[in-house]
């Protein structure tokens, strides 16, 4: 079974705070996907990033990083100076390799304050 | 590139009365799509996948008879809601993935559907 993990329900932090979201995951899949999306108070999902199981690469885009480790099963998602418009619900989620499903963590909120 | 629409947005109806949500692919044909069910301040929670042409595969605990789903085409799935209650007003959300089968292939969300049954 597939489980993913946000401890962290809701954030606050105050703008051009540095802010890191914790997702740890659980599969027996070898090959795997995980993936980040953003839910702002519109409702729709963004789709931040997809790294797969083989890539251990950290991966930086603007204010955005993403620290992958297979060996503690955590992809963190760290925010870079962050502003109000961050302010969000973010989900970590799972794919397996053999399984086309997603599986959701139960988010985290995230309110960045002026 | 690959755009998921829902129609419609936003849904008020009364107790006892049916309502049909469309997911569609507006630039691309979507082999696979999902049906997701969120509640305020929850996580997404798998309703059912469905395949073109084929019946939906629903998730332990989802009552087939009461959530339809029909995907008769590689860009259109319908989700109808069936003698709607109270405890069925949620935010509902489908997605689509080109290939059906491979674990990473990406689902573009479609931006949801509120909906209220009072």
């Amino acid at each position: 079974a597939q489980k993913v993990t946000q401890a962290q329900t809701e954030i606050s932090v105050v703008e051009k705070e540095d802010v890191t979201l914790d997702c740890v995951y659980e599969t027996r899949d070898t090959t795997y996907y995980l993936f980040w999306y953003k839910q702002p108070p519109s409702g729709e999902l963004v789709f931040l990033i997809r790294r797969n199981s083989f890539d251990e690469q950290n991966e930086i885009s603007g204010r955005y990083s993403w620290n992958f480790q297979k060996s503690t099963s955590s992809f963190n998602f760290t925010i870079t100076a962050s502003q109000v418009v961050d302010s969000a619900v973010y989900f970590c989620a799972l794919s397996g390799g053999s399984n086309y499903k997603l599986t959701f963590g139960k988010g985290t909120l995230l309110t960045v304050n002026p | 590139g690959a755009v998921v629409s829902q129609h419609p947005s936003r849904v008020i109806c009364k107790s006892g009365t049916s309502v049909k949500i469309e997911c569609r692919s507006l630039d691309f044909q979507a082999t696979t799509m999902f049906w997701y069910r969120q509640f305020p301040k929850q996580s997404l929670m798998l309703m059912a996948t469905s395949n073109e042409g084929s019946k939906a595969t629903y998730e332990q605990g989802v009552e087939k008879d009461k959530f339809l789903i029909n995907h008769a085409s590689l860009t259109l799935s319908t989700l109808t809601v069936t003698s709607a209650h109270p405890e069925d007003s949620s935010f509902y959300i489908c997605s689509a993935s080109r290939t059906s089968g491979v674990g990473g292939n990406e689902q573009f969300f479609g931006p949801g559907t509120r909906l209220t049954v009072l």
